[in-house]
């Protein structure tokens, strides 16, 4: 079975700032990784996801994420945030044969001061 | 891009009645729903993978009676909350799985949830 670990659940930075959102995981068979934002009261948003190919994920909203075998890590980094990413973040793992079932992070609060 | 609704987005009912969620994919075709709970400031807990046309799988400790999944089409499945109580409050998230070829179909597009509080 796989499982996830996002190593800070709040992050507040500074407007313009570089941010990162760390993610682990583990499991014993090949991954697809995906990065999910949620704003209040709101369904998630799929910000980007690595199925194969290169490590190097580019999402929307100027987020990429980068995925290191090795490491078991997916982290998602930002170079310059803005006020309006402050949201939940959620990273996900689903093993390759398990037909999309998703197994989820516990989240990380990225707030985005002024 | 590929969207999910649900409906109702709120719904508040008294203890004892039955309460119906829908989750439809609007632009593609989905043989798989899902269906997650989350509570506050909690990570989502699957409750359930909805195949089309067949029988719901439901998590350990999730109680198939109580939590009613219904699959009946490609673009629509329904949960519904049963004898609802109190700690049944909470809010209820579906995602669908692209049905289109290649490695997009391991992407699950989620709706915007459904708060339920049960009085």
């Amino acid at each position: 079975a796989q499982s996830v670990t996002q190593l800070d659940s709040q992050v507040p930075v500074f407007e313009e700032a570089p941010v990162e959102l760390r993610c682990n995981y583990s499991s014993s068979v090949s991954v697809y990784l995906f990065w999910y934002v949620q704003y209040p009261n709101q369904g998630l948003q799929l910000l980007l996801k690595y199925l194969s190919g290169s490590t190097l994920v580019k999402g929307i909203n100027g987020f990429e994420a980068e995925f290191n075998k090795s490491q078991t890590s997916f982290h998602l980094r930002k170079p310059s945030v803005h006020i309006s990413d402050t949201a939940e973040y959620f990273c996900a793992v689903s093993e390759v044969t398990s037909g999309s079932r998703l197994t989820f992070g516990e989240g990380t609060q990225l707030t985005v001061n002024p | 891009g590929a969207v999910v609704s649900q409906h109702p987005s709120r719904v508040i009912c008294k203890s004892g009645t039955s309460v119906k969620i829908e989750c439809r994919s609007l632009d593609f075709q989905a043989t798989t729903m899902f269906w997650y709970r989350q509570f506050p400031k909690k990570s989502l807990m699957l409750m359930a993978t909805s195949n089309e046309g067949s029988k719901a799988t439901y998590e350990q400790g999730v109680e198939k009676d109580k939590f009613l999944i219904n699959h009946a089409s490609l673009t629509l499945s329904t949960l519904t909350v049963t004898s609802a109580h109190p700690e049944d409050s909470s809010f209820y998230i579906c995602s669908a799985r692209d049905r289109g070829g290649g490695a997009s179909t391991d992407t699950q597009y989620f709706g915007p949830g459904t708060r339920l509080t049960v009085l």
